[in-house]
């Protein structure tokens, strides 16, 4: 079967930093995706990994690792806007995104 | 970015009625639309694909006659809740792939589902 594996909660400090783990099992592979979703809200777009390696975008960087089916979300000089979700979700052969439960992240002052 | 809406973004129903919820693509023509539901604090679970022109594909366990969904153009779907009942009280979430980018999918901004 599928399975996309994350942790449900993490709690961070303001100005820190944060990395959530995420490894998967699918039928095929054609990308990986970090969403963020704030409560009552729809997800929104982070990054997209399809290559090894890191992707830094801002004080977000993801990073993806095919061979060991295993990426993670690195949140840098953590903000108390970013206490949210986590969404990993991996498009596997039949281009179907399969999501995670979500990592629900606490940020404390 | 690609912008998807939806509409309404919130509805308060009484049991037994029908809810339509409209989701369009604004700035591109989407080959392939995607329905969530997603309870509170659960991840979301897809519902159905559409695929333009062509009858929706259901999830397990997502009852097909009580979920209508119409995908009759580029930029339209539909989302009918048929005799809704409370158990139907949910956040309903589009998203839209571009078809020219089987990558990415875009989300429109939800909608809030009560069934009183």
């Amino acid at each position: 079967g599928q399975n996309i594996d994350q942790p449900t909660e993490m709690t961070a400090t303001e100005g820190a930093i944060v990395q959530i783990n995420c490894t998967y099992q699918t039928s095929g592979f054609n990308g990986l995706f970090w969403y963020q979703q704030h409560a009552g809200e729809a997800p929104t777009f982070l990054s997209y990994n399809v290559l090894d390696g890191l992707e830094e975008k801002g004080r977000f960087s993801s990073f993806l690792s095919r061979s060991k089916g295993y990426s993670y979300l690195l949140l840098k000089e953590l903000q108390m806007k970013d206490s949210a979700s986590y969404l990993c979700a991996v498009l596997d052969s039949n281009y179907q995104l399969i999501w995670g439960a979500g990592t629900k992240l606490i940020i404390k002052p | 970015g690609a912008v998807v809406s939806q509409h309404p973004s919130w509805v308060i129903c009484k049991s037994g009625t029908s809810v339509k919820i409209e989701c369009r693509s604004l700035d591109f023509q989407a080959t392939t639309m995607f329905w969530y539901r997603q309870f509170p604090k659960q991840s979301l679970m897809l519902m159905a694909t559409s695929n333009e022109g062509s009858k929706a594909t259901y999830e397990q366990g997502v009852e097909k006659d009580k979920f209508l969904i119409n995908h009759a153009s580029l930029t339209l779907s539909t989302l009918t809740v048929t005799s809704a009942h409370p158990e139907d009280s949910s956040f309903y979430i589009c998203s839209a792939r571009d078809g020219n980018h089987q990558e990415t999918q875009y989300f429109g901004p939800g909608t809030r589902l009560l069934v009183l």
